[in-house]
């Protein structure tokens, strides 16, 4: 069974930082790519970062791009998501997916974590 | 790149079809077939109905159907059921360095 469980949300002080993790079983981590797309509340769904099986392709939704850091660990099966300079704005429930290689979509979705941001 | 533009909301009796609109540009649904649709109840990750236009993962209730036209994605739930009320997102690929955007989602309602 595909399970992915994402940790480290929390609160953090604008300006502050987090790292958030995702560990994956039930299938072979290394052979997808991966997502990190967050839903604020009340609101929709946006694309935050992609990164490819291998590393080789990283892609950040402009609000990130340079304040977040997306890595993978092929051997220990794990996603992570390092964010900085946090603003009030990055408040949102951050959910971890599997990309398929016939689609670029998102099959599997993790349970999400929680990130707020405020003094 | 700009979200790609859904209705609100979306209302039906049970057993009815309804059609949810998804209108982007041709830089992203016109210009590619990577759409994809999400179903997502409240407190609750999103889960993949549709990928490549018309495409359902295995699981998914043939109730579910997708299609294109040139900028405008659609996604029809037919025999409408209580269980259907929720949110829907469409996505599609961009080609960018954004990689794929959402739609605005539509809030169905069962009436």
């Amino acid at each position: 069974e595909v399970q992915l469980v994402e940790s480290g949300g929390g609160l953090v002080q604008p300006g502050g930082s987090l790292r958030l993790s995702c560990a994956a079983s039930g299938f072979t981590f290394s052979s997808y790519n991966m997502n990190w797309v967050r839903q604020a509340p009340g609101k929709g769904l946006e694309l935050v970062s992609y990164i490819s099986s291998s590393s080789s392709t990283i892609q950040y939704a402009d609000s990130v791009k340079g304040r977040f850091t997306i890595t993978r660990d092929n051997a220990k099966n794990s996603l992570s998501l390092q964010m900085s300079s946090l603003r009030a704005e990055d408040t949102a429930v951050y959910y971890c997916g599997r990309e398929p290689p016939i689609a670029v979509a998102v099959d599997y979705w993790g349970q999400g974590t929680l990130v707020t941001v405020s003094s | 790149q700009s979200a790609l533009t859904q209705p609100a909301s979306v209302s039906g009796s049970p057993g009815q079809s309804i059609t949810i609109s998804c209108t982007g540009t041709s830089s992203d649904v016109g210009g590619y077939n990577y759409v994809s649709w999400y179903q997502q109840h409240p407190g609750k990750a999103p889960k993949l109905l549709i990928y490549v236009v018309t495409n359902r993962p295995s699981g998914v209730s043939d109730r579910f159907s997708g299609s294109k036209s040139g900028n405008t994605a659609s996604l029809t739930i037919s025999g409408l059921q209580a269980e259907d009320e929720a949110d829907y997102y469409c996505s599609s690929y961009t080609g960018s360095s954004t990689r794929y955007v959402f739609g605005t989602g539509t809030k169905v309602t069962v009436l």
